[in-house]
Protein backbone atom coordinates (compact mmCIF):
# COMPACT_ATOMS: atom_id res chain seq x y z
CA UNK A 1 0.00 0.00 0.00
CA UNK A 2 1.67 2.81 -1.23
CA UNK A 3 1.53 6.00 1.04
CA UNK A 4 1.73 9.71 0.01
CA UNK A 5 4.05 10.44 -2.70
CA UNK A 6 5.28 14.02 -3.81
CA UNK A 7 7.00 15.43 -6.83
CA UNK A 8 9.73 16.73 -7.25
CA UNK A 9 12.13 15.91 -4.45
CA UNK A 10 14.02 19.31 -4.92
CA UNK A 11 13.80 22.03 -6.94
CA UNK A 12 15.53 25.51 -7.01
CA UNK A 13 13.96 28.34 -8.60
CA UNK A 14 14.58 31.76 -9.57
CA UNK A 15 12.32 34.80 -7.56
CA UNK A 16 9.43 35.74 -9.63
CA UNK A 17 9.28 32.91 -11.28
CA UNK A 18 6.08 30.06 -11.11
CA UNK A 19 6.55 26.28 -9.39
CA UNK A 20 3.84 23.77 -9.06
CA UNK A 21 4.50 20.79 -6.53
CA UNK A 22 2.16 17.88 -6.89
CA UNK A 23 1.12 14.83 -4.59
CA UNK A 24 -0.69 11.47 -4.61
CA UNK A 25 -2.63 10.65 -1.67
CA UNK A 26 -2.76 7.64 0.27
CA UNK A 27 -5.10 4.71 -1.13
CA UNK A 28 -8.02 5.22 0.38
CA UNK A 29 -7.94 8.98 1.43
CA UNK A 30 -10.16 11.72 0.26
CA UNK A 31 -8.70 14.76 1.67
CA UNK A 32 -5.22 16.18 1.09
CA UNK A 33 -3.51 19.19 3.40
CA UNK A 34 -0.60 21.76 2.07
CA UNK A 35 1.74 22.29 4.72
CA UNK A 36 4.89 24.68 4.45
CA UNK A 37 8.01 23.58 6.96
CA UNK A 38 11.10 26.14 7.28
CA UNK A 39 14.36 25.31 8.64
CA UNK A 40 14.10 24.81 12.91
CA UNK A 41 10.00 25.46 12.62
CA UNK A 42 6.63 23.71 12.52
CA UNK A 43 4.82 23.18 9.56
CA UNK A 44 2.75 25.92 8.70
CA UNK A 45 -1.05 24.95 7.42
CA UNK A 46 -1.85 26.45 3.78
CA UNK A 47 -4.80 24.81 2.68
CA UNK A 48 -6.70 21.97 2.71
CA UNK A 49 -8.99 20.27 -0.77
CA UNK A 50 -12.19 18.01 -0.43
CA UNK A 51 -13.98 16.94 -3.04
CA UNK A 52 -12.00 19.43 -5.35
CA UNK A 53 -12.61 22.07 -3.63
CA UNK A 54 -10.74 24.51 -1.30
CA UNK A 55 -12.23 23.74 2.16
CA UNK A 56 -10.07 25.45 4.49
CA UNK A 57 -7.37 28.29 3.74
CA UNK A 58 -4.44 29.30 6.31
CA UNK A 59 -2.96 32.74 6.50
CA UNK A 60 -1.06 32.63 3.25
CA UNK A 61 -1.03 34.98 0.27
CA UNK A 62 -2.85 34.77 -2.98
CA UNK A 63 0.10 33.39 -4.83
CA UNK A 64 -0.47 30.33 -3.15
CA UNK A 65 -3.47 28.09 -5.05
CA UNK A 66 -4.14 24.69 -5.01
CA UNK A 67 -6.05 21.89 -7.20
CA UNK A 68 -7.43 18.57 -6.51
CA UNK A 69 -8.32 16.22 -9.20
CA UNK A 70 -10.71 13.61 -9.52
CA UNK A 71 -8.51 10.55 -8.39
CA UNK A 72 -7.62 12.79 -4.91
CA UNK A 73 -4.13 13.57 -5.76
CA UNK A 74 -3.38 17.47 -5.95
CA UNK A 75 -1.69 19.96 -6.81
CA UNK A 76 0.42 23.31 -4.81
CA UNK A 77 0.88 26.70 -7.29
CA UNK A 78 3.25 29.10 -5.98
CA UNK A 79 3.09 32.65 -8.65
CA UNK A 80 5.82 35.12 -8.09
CA UNK A 81 8.42 33.63 -6.29
CA UNK A 82 9.76 34.99 -3.53
CA UNK A 83 13.25 34.15 -1.33
CA UNK A 84 10.92 33.16 1.72
CA UNK A 85 9.32 30.97 -0.31
CA UNK A 86 12.23 28.58 0.26
CA UNK A 87 11.32 26.01 2.46
CA UNK A 88 9.79 22.17 3.14
CA UNK A 89 6.37 21.82 1.37
CA UNK A 90 4.46 18.79 2.72
CA UNK A 91 1.59 16.68 1.66
CA UNK A 92 -0.15 15.31 3.61
CA UNK A 93 -3.94 13.09 2.95
CA UNK A 94 -6.04 11.88 5.16
CA UNK A 95 -10.17 10.54 5.35
CA UNK A 96 -12.97 13.59 5.83
CA UNK A 97 -14.38 11.77 8.65
CA UNK A 98 -10.99 11.44 10.70
CA UNK A 99 -8.33 13.80 11.97
CA UNK A 100 -5.06 11.81 11.29
CA UNK A 101 -3.15 12.97 8.68
CA UNK A 102 -0.25 11.86 6.94
CA UNK A 103 2.39 13.21 5.32
CA UNK A 104 4.53 12.77 2.27
CA UNK A 105 8.41 13.28 1.50
CA UNK A 106 7.96 16.90 0.82
CA UNK A 107 9.48 18.89 -1.92
CA UNK A 108 12.52 21.08 -0.96
CA UNK A 109 12.02 24.13 -2.69
CA UNK A 110 14.96 26.74 -2.98
CA UNK A 111 14.29 29.84 -4.73
CA UNK A 112 17.33 32.19 -5.26
CA UNK B 1 1.33 34.43 21.14
CA UNK B 2 1.45 31.44 19.58
CA UNK B 3 -1.27 29.17 19.88
CA UNK B 4 0.68 25.94 20.04
CA UNK B 5 4.32 26.26 22.28
CA UNK B 6 7.10 23.24 22.31
CA UNK B 7 10.73 23.96 24.08
CA UNK B 8 12.75 23.54 20.98
CA UNK B 9 15.71 21.87 23.00
CA UNK B 10 18.35 20.30 21.65
CA UNK B 11 17.57 17.79 23.88
CA UNK B 12 20.30 15.17 24.74
CA UNK B 13 19.76 11.67 26.53
CA UNK B 14 21.27 8.24 26.99
CA UNK B 15 20.52 4.94 25.20
CA UNK B 16 17.90 3.74 27.93
CA UNK B 17 16.71 7.07 29.29
CA UNK B 18 13.05 7.76 29.94
CA UNK B 19 12.24 11.40 27.71
CA UNK B 20 9.41 13.64 28.60
CA UNK B 21 8.25 15.76 25.82
CA UNK B 22 5.96 18.42 26.25
CA UNK B 23 3.26 21.26 24.21
CA UNK B 24 1.45 23.71 25.71
CA UNK B 25 -1.42 25.52 23.85
CA UNK B 26 -3.83 28.30 24.07
CA UNK B 27 -6.90 27.73 22.38
CA UNK B 28 -9.46 25.64 24.04
CA UNK B 29 -11.00 24.47 20.84
CA UNK B 30 -8.55 22.00 20.53
CA UNK B 31 -9.16 18.27 20.86
CA UNK B 32 -7.41 16.10 18.49
CA UNK B 33 -3.66 15.78 19.75
CA UNK B 34 -1.12 13.97 17.71
CA UNK B 35 3.07 13.73 17.98
CA UNK B 36 5.28 13.27 14.83
CA UNK B 37 8.25 12.31 14.46
CA UNK B 38 10.45 13.81 11.56
CA UNK B 39 13.77 12.64 10.55
CA UNK B 40 16.40 14.73 8.91
CA UNK B 41 15.08 15.74 5.58
CA UNK B 42 12.24 13.51 5.78
CA UNK B 43 8.45 14.17 5.90
CA UNK B 44 7.08 14.04 9.48
CA UNK B 45 5.48 10.09 10.77
CA UNK B 46 2.48 10.35 12.88
CA UNK B 47 3.52 8.23 16.05
CA UNK B 48 0.14 8.76 18.73
CA UNK B 49 -3.29 9.90 17.95
CA UNK B 50 -5.78 10.98 21.42
CA UNK B 51 -8.75 12.68 21.79
CA UNK B 52 -9.56 14.60 24.32
CA UNK B 53 -8.07 13.95 27.84
CA UNK B 54 -6.07 11.24 28.73
CA UNK B 55 -3.54 8.94 27.89
CA UNK B 56 -2.92 6.37 25.34
CA UNK B 57 -0.11 3.41 25.51
CA UNK B 58 1.77 2.63 22.63
CA UNK B 59 4.68 0.16 23.20
CA UNK B 60 7.55 2.67 24.17
CA UNK B 61 5.31 5.43 24.00
CA UNK B 62 2.63 6.78 25.90
CA UNK B 63 0.99 10.16 25.29
CA UNK B 64 -0.96 12.14 27.40
CA UNK B 65 -3.33 15.06 27.28
CA UNK B 66 -4.35 17.72 30.31
CA UNK B 67 -7.36 19.41 28.52
CA UNK B 68 -7.78 21.47 32.10
CA UNK B 69 -4.10 22.74 32.24
CA UNK B 70 -3.88 22.78 28.17
CA UNK B 71 -0.72 20.65 28.43
CA UNK B 72 0.39 17.47 26.47
CA UNK B 73 2.82 15.13 27.17
CA UNK B 74 4.94 12.40 25.24
CA UNK B 75 6.94 9.82 27.34
CA UNK B 76 9.89 7.38 25.35
CA UNK B 77 10.92 4.68 27.47
CA UNK B 78 13.90 2.64 26.73
CA UNK B 79 15.36 5.64 24.14
CA UNK B 80 17.40 4.11 21.36
CA UNK B 81 19.53 6.14 19.07
CA UNK B 82 16.68 5.13 16.44
CA UNK B 83 14.45 7.67 18.34
CA UNK B 84 16.98 10.59 17.55
CA UNK B 85 14.98 12.76 15.98
CA UNK B 86 12.80 16.12 15.82
CA UNK B 87 9.28 15.44 17.55
CA UNK B 88 5.99 17.61 16.80
CA UNK B 89 3.16 18.13 18.86
CA UNK B 90 -0.02 18.80 16.77
CA UNK B 91 -3.57 19.84 17.22
CA UNK B 92 -6.68 19.81 15.47
CA UNK B 93 -10.19 21.66 16.92
CA UNK B 94 -13.90 19.50 16.90
CA UNK B 95 -16.11 19.64 13.39
CA UNK B 96 -17.57 23.20 12.46
CA UNK B 97 -14.92 25.11 14.06
CA UNK B 98 -12.74 27.47 12.09
CA UNK B 99 -10.17 24.64 12.58
CA UNK B 100 -11.38 21.81 11.45
CA UNK B 101 -9.13 19.81 9.26
CA UNK B 102 -6.21 21.95 10.08
CA UNK B 103 -3.37 20.80 12.05
CA UNK B 104 -1.59 23.25 14.46
CA UNK B 105 2.13 22.32 15.06
CA UNK B 106 4.14 23.34 17.63
CA UNK B 107 8.31 24.21 16.83
CA UNK B 108 9.30 20.96 17.35
CA UNK B 109 11.84 19.51 20.27
CA UNK B 110 15.17 18.08 18.87
CA UNK B 111 16.03 14.68 20.70
CA UNK B 112 19.18 13.05 20.47
CA UNK B 113 19.65 9.34 22.19
CA UNK B 114 23.66 8.68 22.45
CA UNK B 115 24.66 4.96 23.10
Amino acid sequence: DAGVTQSPTHLIKTRGQQVTLRCSPKSGHDTVSWYQQALGQGPQFIFQYYEEEERQRGNFPDRFSGHQFPNYSSELNVNALLLGDSALYLCASSLAAYYEQYFGPGTRLTVT
Amino acid sequence: QKEVEQDPGPLSVPEGAIVSLNCTYSNSAFQYFMWYRQYSRKGPELLMYTYSSGNKEDGRFTAQVDKSSKYISLFIRDSQPSDSATYLCAMSANAGGTSYGKLTFGQGTILTVHP
